[in-house]
């Protein structure tokens, strides 16, 4: 069975300033995927960075940036210079492709940017 | 493309009533995926569908939840009787095939549902 645990229930951070949002997982899958997605105020969810188990970097997009480390099973998401519209929920997610394709979901973490 | 559409948007009801919840997903995607949201439990998969074929429905609640995915371009979810503890936000999502992991889930904006 896959577990996501995301210890921060909630988090505020000034704006600018990077936040680092924690996420640890558990697999005995070989082969996985890592998701954080983001889920603003208005309720839509939205995919923001994907990390593959074999990758041998870190995936970055834009602002965002996973710090995977694997012998640990920790996949936590870095927003570097926090915007207000950075405030909402976030979530990390797994998959894998041994039978069981399904996105399986953390608690959540709500991000407060502070002006 | 429109992305994923589900509808309605908010739905408020009876106890005892039926609910169906609609969404069409992204074309072309293969899977399909119902999710309940709720403050205490958070994100929950009810059921997926691979190519309109039900997969996994372990986490449907009970009996009283089912869903179709009559074609490649629609699915419901229906609940009978409904209660109000099936008040929650359910999002449909859809994915192109899932094998290179490297494929997110599509969100659509979800419906609030409430019984009262």
């Amino acid at each position: 069975a896959q577990k996501i645990t995301q210890t921060q229930p909630g988090m505020f951070v000034q704006e600018k300033e990077a936040v680092t949002l924690d996420c640890t997982y558990d697999t005995s899958d070989p082969s996985y995927g890592l998701f954080w997605y983001k889920q603003p105020s208005s309720g839509e969810m939205i995919f923001l960075i994907y990390q593959g188990s074999y990758d041998q970097q870190n995936a970055t997009e834009g602002r965002y940036s996973l710090n995977f480390q694997k012998a640990r099973k920790s996949a936590n998401l870095v927003i570097s210079a926090s915007q207000l519209g950075d405030s909402a929920m976030y979530f990390c997610a797994m998959s894998s492709n041994f039978g069981n394709e399904k996105l399986t979901f953390g608690t959540g973490t709500r991000l407060t940017i502070i002006p | 493309d429109a992305g994923v559409i589900q509808s309605p948007r908010h739905e408020v009801t009876e106890m005892g009533q039926e609910v169906t919840l609609r969404c069409k997903p992204i074309s072309g995607h293969d899977y399909l995926f119902w999710y309940r949201q709720t403050m205490m439990r958070g994100l929950e998969l009810l059921i997926y569908f691979n190519n309109n074929v039900p997969i996994d429905d372990s986490g449907m609640p009970e009996d009283r939840f089912s869903a179709k995915m009559p074609n490649a371009s629609f699915s419901t979810l229906k609940i009978q009787p409904s209660e109000p503890r099936d008040s929650a936000v359910y999002f449909c999502a859809s994915s192109l095939a899932i094998r290179n992991l490297n494929t997110e889930a599509f969100f659509g904006q979800g419906t609030r549902l409430t019984v009262v």
